[in-house]
């Protein structure tokens, strides 16, 4: 069974103090892993998705990477409206079901 | 871009009645739309796989009489919540997976349920 876990669960942070998110993912066969943003009363938020170990992606503040046993989430000098509850997932194998991790809920101190 | 959309956003309803909550792909087509419950400060729960002109797959414990699901195009899936009670009263989110290859699941925004 696949299983995917995020830590910490919760980070609070100065604004431009940087850091980084993580998700360790046991998996059958990898086949993508996908990192969302959501927001309190919205839904998830895409962010990226990271195929293979070594990969990288980057959006604005954001910079996501792979290893073959885990992801990264790193967040570079953040502004306040980077608050928000960072979700990984990876989808099952044999079908397009998605394990989520139980998410790592950021907070931006002005 | 993906741009998954849900209506209504917000929906009060009173026990004994049935809410309907519409997921539409706006700007793709999607063979799979999933069904979400979220309830406060948890992760997404699945409740169901939504495949275009089949039947949907609920997973285990959600009762397919209750939430009722409908994927009648490639762009729109419907969740209809019968005969509602206090205890159904949560977010529900859809998600929609763009094909081409890809298994990124797209979601909407989400619908605010609060049965009285």
């Amino acid at each position: 069974e696949d299983q995917v876990t995020q830590s910490p669960e919760a980070l609070r942070l100065q604004e431009g103090e940087s850091s980084s998110l993580n998700c360790s993912y046991t998996v059958s066969g990898l086949r993508g892993l996908f990192w969302y943003r959501q927001d309190p009363g919205k839904g998830p938020e895409f962010l990226f998705t990271l195929y293979s170990a070594g990969e990288e992606k980057e959006k604005e503040r954001l910079k996501a990477t792979l290893t073959k046993k885990e992801s990264f989430l790193h967040i570079t000098a953040p502004k306040p409206e980077d608050s928000a509850t960072y979700l990984c997932a990876v989808p099952n194998f044999g079908n397009e079901k998605l394990t989520f991790g139980t998410g790592t809920r950021l907070t931006i101190i002005p | 871009g993906a741009v998954v959309s849900q209506h209504p956003s917000r929906v009060i309803c009173k026990s004994g009645t049935s809410v309907k909550i519409e997921c539409r792909s706006l700007d793709f087509q999607a063979t799979t739309m999933f069904w979400y419950r979220q309830f406060p400060k948890q992760s997404l729960m699945l409740m169901a796989t939504s495949n275009e002109g089949s039947k949907a797959t609920y997973e285990q414990g959600v009762e397919k009489d209750k939430f009722l699901i409908n994927h009648a195009s490639l762009t729109l899936s419907t969740l209809t919540v019968t005969s509602a009670h206090p205890e159904d009263s949560s977010f529900y989110i859809c998600s929609a997976v763009r094909g081409g290859g890809s298994d990124t699941q797209y979601f909407g925004p989400g619908t605010r349920l609060t049965v009285l």
